[in-house]
């Protein structure tokens, strides 16, 4: 069974400072996805970054990186200079692999969020 | 482009009513997912649909059903709602199953 783990309920930054968002995964699956996801306060999800177990180089986004440690099991969300519109909850996901034939169905597993707020 | 669009928004059930949560994307996706958020667990899967006619149970399905009845739409049914079920249900879709799955913006349900 895939696990997510999401080790900091809360994360304080001050704005224009970096900051990382831990995630480390457990899962038997040679191929799988990562993903980083932003629930503002308003509810809605957004998708923020993608990392696929076979990309050689870390993903980026604008001010998202995602630093992918494989070996480690660990896919850390970085957000360099923070803004105050980066307080959310911010989710880390993994898509399962794919199942005997070949298929993946897309089943994301979500760890329990961390929630960043940005101080001006 | 509406994306995602879950109906309705907010509802209060009594214990034993009956609903059904509508989610309609217009992005001609295959895929589409009920997720449920509580809080302190994220989100977990309740049924998912790979393709109009068919559906899957996902990770927390008893008490749900669902149907794809047209590419577009997916619905979640509860036929006797308990206060269990008090929760966010998000509704997402995909083209595939290794892409991006774009989420609707939430419906929260509450069972008194």
């Amino acid at each position: 069974a895939q696990k997510i783990t999401q080790t900091q309920p809360g994360m304080f930054v001050q704005e224009k400072e970096a900051v990382t968002l831990d995630c480390t995964y457990d899962t038997s699956d040679q191929s799988y996805g990562l993903f980083w996801y932003k629930q503002p306060s308003s509810g809605e999800m957004i998708f923020l970054i993608y990392q696929g177990s076979y990309d050689e180089q870390n993903a980026t986004e604008g001010r998202y990186s995602l630093n992918f440690q494989k070996a480690r099991k660990s896919a850390n969300l970085v957000i360099s200079a923070s803004q105050l519109g980066d307080s959310a909850m911010y989710f880390c996901a993994m898509r399962e692999g794919r199942d005997a034939g070949g298929t993946s169905y897309g089943k994301l597993t979500f760890g329990q969020g961390t929630i960043l707020t940005v101080h001006p | 482009n509406a994306g995602v669009t879950q109906t309705p928004k907010f509802r209060v059930l009594k214990t034993g009513q009956s609903m059904t949560l509508l989610c309609a994307q217009d992005m001609n996706h295959e895929y589409m997912y009920w997720y449920r958020q509580d809080p302190g667990m994220g989100l977990r899967l309740i049924h998912y649909s790979v393709g109009e006619g068919t559906t899957a149970k996902g990770e927390v399905p008893d008490g749900y059903n669902v149907s794809r009845l047209k590419k577009q739409n997916f619905l979640l049914g509860l036929e006797s709602a308990a206060p269990s079920q008090t929760s966010v249900y998000f509704c997402a879709s995909s083209w595939t199953g290794r892409t991006e799955a774009f989420f609707g913006q939430g419906t929260r349900l509450t069972v008194v």
